[in-house]
């Protein structure tokens, strides 16, 4: 079956760790995304890569960081720098980047951190 | 991107057809109306888009009114499994990060 993997779906560390998200997928799709969700609000975006090597900034990127060394794994490293780690957080990809192209949505991983 | 606009919850009954509006009043030429889905503590789904023209796909109808400054989604047949939270995105074609913006969406509650 074709679509985002995200593991794993629960995670808890303690304050001052970082942690790593793993995103996989085999839609060979150019553009991942990482989007964070906090409870009763909507997604925001966190960091995007259009192509392997390359990645930008997104509207929340301070104390995360992002690597895409390949095209189907885009993985994210929450740092201890992130103030409010604990969050739902969510991978998705599209075929190729743009406004126009639909994104599918990984099943997320729920981060807590105490 | 424009802003849009949603009534925060709506019940449906099963079986009847939920229709979910979107209000985009700022919307330009070259937006287009964007509709996902999120089920309690899942990933959001892709359901439909579109830019002038109303769309249908095996989810869902998309109906854009002639000045586009509004959009409602319909699911004809409601089933339980529909109950989720409905987001209505607007994207420009020059949007070149893809950078979608969820607000708080539309709670859609379908009841037997």
């Amino acid at each position: 079956d074709g679509g985002i993997t995200q593991s794993p779906k629960y995670l808890f560390r303690k304050e001052g760790q970082n942690v790593t998200l793993s995103c996989e997928q085999n839609l060979n799709h150019d553009a991942m995304y990482w989007y964070r969700q906090d409870p009763g609000q909507g997604l925001r975006l966190i960091y995007y890569s259009q192509i392997v090597n390359d990645f930008q900034k997104g509207d929340i990127a301070e104390g995360y960081s992002v690597s895409r060394e390949k095209k189907e794994s885009f993985p994210l490293t929450v740092t201890s720098a992130q103030k409010n780690p604990t969050a739902f957080y969510l991978c998705a990809s599209s075929i190729v980047p743009g406004g126009t192209y639909e994104q599918y949505f990984g099943p997320g991983t729920r981060l807590t951190v105490t | 991107d424009a802003k849009t606009t949603q009534p925060p919850s709506m019940d449906c009954a099963e079986g009847r057809a939920a229709n979910l509006p979107c209000n985009h009043s700022t919307i330009s030429g070259n937006e287009y109306v964007y509709w996902y889905r999120q089920i309690h503590s899942q990933g959001p789904q892709y359901i439909i888009h579109g830019l002038k023209n109303n769309e249908t796909n095996e989810m869902a109808s998309l109906i854009i009114t002639e000045d586009r400054k509004s959009s409602t989604l319909i699911l004809p047949h409601a089933t339980l499994r529909d109950t989720a939270v409905y987001y209505c995105i607007v994207s420009s074609v020059y949007n070149q990060g893809g950078k979608l913006i969820f607000g708080q969406g539309t709670e859609l509650s379908v009841k037997p």
